[in-house]
Parts: C-alpha cells; structure tokens; sequence
C-alpha cells in the first residue's frame, strides 16, 4: 500500500492546456514536497510546503497544501513542452528521521 | 548539476553476483541517502547515514548493505542479486538530516 497516492498516473496534453495532478494521503504531514524528474536524471525539489492551506506558487505552477496536510496539488498554467517530466509528492512526518516518502509519480507529456 | 556524483551509471550483472554502488556527495554535505526507483514500487528509501553513522532504515533488504566513510562517500553494495533487484539506484545528500536533499543521476542496474 502506497502512503501517498498521485492522480492522473499519465498525462499527456498540448500545449497552453492547463492541468492539476493530486497528491493524497490518509496520513498527517509536517510537509510536503514536490520533485520534478526528467528523464536520465534524479528528482529535483521544486517546493516545500508545510502549513496547512498554503499556496505557493513558482511561475507558472502553483501549489496547494490541504487544510489538514494530508494532501496536495501542483496546478500547471499554460503547459510548455518544458514543463515534461516525472512530478513526484513526497511527504514528510513530524516527529520522525524527516525522510520524505515519494508518491509514485505523475508522468506527463507536453505536446507542442 | 546536482553536485552528487554516482558511478558507475550502468551496470549489468547476473543473477546471484554482487555489485557496488558508489556515491560522492555534494561538498560539505554530511547526510547521504540512498533511494531503489522501480516501476511497479515507485521511488523507495532504503537507507540514510550521516557523518559516517547510520540515521534512519527503510525498505532495505538483507541482501544490501551501505556504508558512508570518513571522506563522506558512501557505498551501496547489493549481493546476491535477483531479477527483481533490477532498477535505477539513487543517492541523494543533504547539508544535515532535515536540509534540502540532492539526488544524483543515478545507477541503472540490470540483472540478466
């Protein structure tokens, strides 16, 4: 069993489209990060949130952390085929070794 | 450029050898990681050490062992190797145990 669950699993749009991936959990979070993976290379942090409610935004992408920190979603404005990639959630508990737990991805393809 | 080095990048062996991974963190980073990205289980922690000490365990097998040496470095060893062990094989460092952390490239390990 998966402790953070991502939606769409694959997503493959054109470009200028707007899209969402989630990032849920049955679990509480003391944060929540997003990585984006390109293909031959390791995750790379895109942002961390950690209060409940929290939006933050990273020029055309914005982030949102739930109220009760169990979930998560990455908003994508305006698509560019730049923006393809592997975008993974990983959440980090309070209390613990901080080691962040990954979601299993959303593989999304930007067509131009 | 992550600044975290890996060799080698890839590797093929067979099934029932062993195999090291090696990992060179960031400069001044004195926590590293090691993470198995496997398409049916996602990315999975296994390991965590810092200065030289084991932190924190994850879904690491008895098959596997790391260490982290008085340079920082540190090494995955895999033995006995299975089909199922075939995967891309990652280090991360972080400055401390709650810092950013940075994934290298990668090992891809294929096992015939």
């Amino acid at each position: 069993t998966q402790l953070l669950e991502q939606s769409p699993q694959f997503l493959s749009i054109q470009e200028g489209e707007n899209l969402t991936v989630y990032c849920n959990s049955s679990s509480v979070f003391s944060s929540l990060q997003w990585y984006r993976q390109e293909p031959g290379e390791g995750p790379v942090l895109l942002v961390t949130v950690v209060t409940g409610g929290e939006v933050k935004k990273l020029k055309r992408l914005t982030f949102q952390f739930g109220d009760a920190r169990k979930d998560s979603s990455l908003h994508i404005t305006a698509a560019q085929p730049g923006d393809t990639g592997l975008y993974l959630c990983a959440g980090v508990k309070s209390g613990g070794s901080y080691i962040p737990t990954f979601g299993r991805g959303t593989s999304l393809i930007v067509h131009p | 450029d992550s600044g975290v080095t890996q060799t080698p990048k890839h590797l093929i062996t067979a099934t029932g050898q062993r195999v090291t991974l090696r990992c060179s963190p960031r400069s001044g980073d004195l926590s590293v990681y090691w993470y198995q990205q496997s398409l049916d289980q996602g990315l999975q922690f296994l390991i965590q050490y810092y200065n030289g000490e084991e932190r924190a365990k994850g879904n690491i097998l008895e098959r596997f062992s790391a260490q982290q040496f008085p340079d920082l470095h540190s090494e995955l060893n895999l033995s006995s190797l299975e089909l199922g062990d075939s995967a891309l094989y990652f280090c991360a460092s972080s400055v401390d145990p709650v810092g950013t952390i940075y994934f290298g490239e990668g090992s891809w390990l294929t096992v015939v």
